[in-house]
């Protein structure tokens, strides 16, 4: 059992529809990280969320980390064929622990 | 800027053998990372390093060793390869712990 866990595991929508993936863990974490990884390559961050309820907005992807900062969601506005990736949540614990989920494969069709 | 840059890219071993992968970044980060990547499984921590000279263990560190002589190289060490080895790995530098990743664009290891 994966300490967090994203869903949905794939989606494939069309350009311009929006979406939202989700992290949801039932530990407690002390920061949340969003990253993007394309084929072939390491991921990249996107986002890191530190404080219960914060929201944080790049471009047309916005991150809000849950209220009791066990969960998080990526909210993404007319999603667009350069979006497509897997997108990975990170979760930092207190006992110098990061712990990474299985990621959300989007695929955006033009 | 180069980053952080990993050595060789694919790989082919047979069971048994033995490898070095290499990872250098140029950012000057005290904290360095080997994660692999499984499907289904995420990234899961192998060995990370806090700085020059230190080492210490992550969630799946039997059957690797790691190494951190210099500030820039984290070095990752198979001495001898299983078919539960096949993987990608990847490594990952910080400026501190838990915060800031930079990943290389990782290593494809298929252990026959």
């Amino acid at each position: 059992t994966q300490l967090l866990e994203q869903s949905p595991q794939f989606l494939s929508i069309q350009e311009g529809e929006n979406l939202t993936v989700y992290c949801n863990s039932s530990s407690v974490f002390s920061s949340l990280q969003w990253y993007r990884q394309e084929p072939g390559e390491g991921p990249v961050l996107l986002v890191t969320v530190v404080t219960g309820g914060e929201v944080k907005k790049l471009k047309r992807l916005t991150f809000q980390f849950g209220d009791a900062r066990k969960d998080s969601s990526l909210h993404i506005t007319a999603a667009q064929p350069g979006d497509t990736g897997l997108y990975l949540c990170a979760g930092a614990r207190n006992n110098n622990d990061m712990r990474f989920g299985a990621g959300t494969r989007l695929t955006v069709k033009p | 800027n180069a980053g952080v840059t990993q050595t060789p890219k694919f790989r082919v071993l047979k069971t048994g053998q033995s490898m070095t992968l290499l990872c250098a970044q140029d950012m000057n980060h005290e904290y360095m990372y080997w994660y692999r990547q499984d499907p289904g499984m995420g990234l899961r921590l192998i060995h990370y390093s806090v700085g020059e000279g230190t080492t210490a263990k992550g969630e799946v560190p039997d059957g690797y060793n790691v190494s951190r002589l210099k500030k820039q190289n984290f070095l990752l060490g198979l001495e001898s390869a299983a078919p539960s080895q096949t993987s990608v790995y990847f490594c990952a530098s910080s400026p501190v712990r838990l915060y800031g990743y930079t990943f290389g664009s990782g290593t494809r290891l298929t252990v026959v």
